[in-house]
């Protein structure tokens, strides 16, 4: 299966600043790619689609002036919480989608708003 | 419209012992099924796929699963259970006409010794 990184793995940032988490597909290119939010002992929800050269499809009730999603190459596509606050607090993940909608998830990046 | 039910939220069973994690799926046409096991603070890694053909599907670590048509079900076992074992699993359907893939809540798995 195809191979997906992510950076940083773990970040803390202060209430009100922004954080970029940057996802690369290292061994596909990846037209698709996805982004989702995993709460504690919770299952995915799928935040957006991201597709390259164009503009993210977000899920309903995601706000996409909070969380920017680029995807400005095949390889990589970056999610940017705006303004974090803690309830922004989460673990997130993104993948890359194989070609019968099977996905390849990145090791996800654990954000805490103090 | 398209749902995943995994109605146990956890099991837990002794290292060496069978396993079958239970998983329910509504959709209007054959789907596509994946299993999926998610380690503690770590991204999920594709066990099994099911797109066709032979109903049933081997996948890694030892885990297969079989599709049940007149059930809606695509459940997965394991023969022997490994303490490695011990982590979320997550059942989950593909729009084969589209790209979104609908995750259940997940089941997590504790293994005894």
């Amino acid at each position: 299966g195809a191979v997906v990184s992510q950076h940083p793995s773990w970040v803390i940032c202060k209430s009100g600043t922004s954080v970029k988490i940057e996802c690369r597909s290292l061994d596909f290119q990846a037209t698709t790619m996805f982004w989702y939010r995993q709460f504690p002992k919770q299952s995915l929800m799928l935040m957006a689609t991201s597709n390259e050269g164009s503009k993210a499809t977000y899920e309903q009730g995601v706000e996409k002036d909070k969380f920017l999603i680029n995807h400005a190459s095949l390889t990589l596509s970056t999610l940017t919480v705006t303004s974090a606050h803690p309830e922004d607090s989460s673990f997130y993940i993104c993948s890359e989608r194989g070609n019968r909608s099977e996905q390849y998830f990145g090791p996800g990046t654990r954000l805490t708003v103090t | 419209a398209q749902s995943v039910t995994q109605p146990d939220i956890h099991i837990t069973v002794s290292e060496g012992a069978s396993l079958e994690l239970r998983c329910n799926y509504s959709y209007g046409a054959t789907p596509y099924l994946f299993w999926y096991v998610q380690s503690p603070g770590q991204g999920l890694q594709l066990l099994l796929k099911y797109f066709s053909g032979d109903t049933l599907v081997q996948g890694i670590k030892g885990f297969e699963a079989e599709f049940k048509r007149s059930q809606s079900s695509f459940n997965l076992r394991k023969p022997s259970v490994h303490w490695s074992d011990a982590a979320e699993y997550f059942c989950a359907v593909g729009d084969t006409g589209g790209f979104k893939t609908i995750f259940g809540a997940g089941t997590r798995l504790f293994v005894k010794a």
